[in-house]
């Protein structure tokens, strides 16, 4: 089946611009994770989601940095008046439950110029 | 979570075994061992994890040591593709939020 997929693979924002990044889950799956990674780093946890409730936002870094699931399924994350600190690579991942093994999206690579 | 230490990185030749260590000496009583790994431009992969006892998959194989304190990741004939960042990571049974650390960089050479 389908795995994981986010949207754009690739954004250029000006600094104080506000983005939108999309996370299509595995269907099924009702955990969802979000991870920003630097460059040369491991991903850093951001947010952590069950269906539609955010269960742990500890490691969003600012105010500037939001994370929705409305529905579920797919998800967004939203950062609002772009830093150039923000440029990373953010991850999705989506498991079955807590606890099992977590699949991967591709990344959406963010710059801020 | 309890941390982990990896080498930065190691070095193997295409069709030999590789054995990738972890240390994780304050691991306690519940924390499940997971290996991820992540090639270039790719998000990071599932590789295997364990508890207790030595566990084999189509991938890997773990094995824990007696006091759980290491462990090692075996491949057991590298390729070219197995080329990436091997992540060891503990998880407990009250979080399955992952933290990486800065892993090891597995360079194979033809």
């Amino acid at each position: 089946g389908a795995g994981v997929s986010q949207s754009p693979r690739y954004k250029v924002a000006k600094r104080g611009q506000d983005v939108a990044l999309r996370c299509d889950p595995i269907s099924g799956h009702v955990s969802l994770f979000w991870y920003q990674q630097a460059l040369g780093q491991g991903p850093e946890f951001l947010t952590y989601f069950q269906n539609e409730a955010q269960l742990d936002k500890s490691g969003l870094p600012s105010d500037r940095f939001f994370a929705e699931r409305p529905e579920g399924s797919v998800s967004t994350l939203k950062i609002q008046r772009t830093q150039q600190e923000d440029s990373a690579v953010y991850l999705c991942a989506s498991s079955l439950a807590f606890s099992y093994e977590q699949y991967f999206g591709p990344g959406t690579r963010l710059t801020v110029t | 979570d309890a941390k982990t230490t990896q080498p930065n990185s190691m070095e193997s030749n295409e069709e030999e075994p590789v054995h990738l260590p972890c240390n994780h000496s304050t691991i306690s009583g519940t924390d499940y061992i997971h290996w991820y790994r992540q090639l270039p431009s790719q998000g990071p992969e599932y590789v295997i994890h364990g508890l207790t006892s030595n566990v084999n998959n189509r991938m890997a194989s773990l094995a824990i040591a007696e006091d759980r304190k290491s462990s090692t990741l075996i491949l057991h004939r590298a390729t070219l593709r197995d080329a990436a960042v091997y992540y060891c990571i503990l998880i407990g049974t009250s979080g399955s939020r992952l933290t990486f650390g800065e892993g090891t960089q597995l360079t194979v050479n033809p």
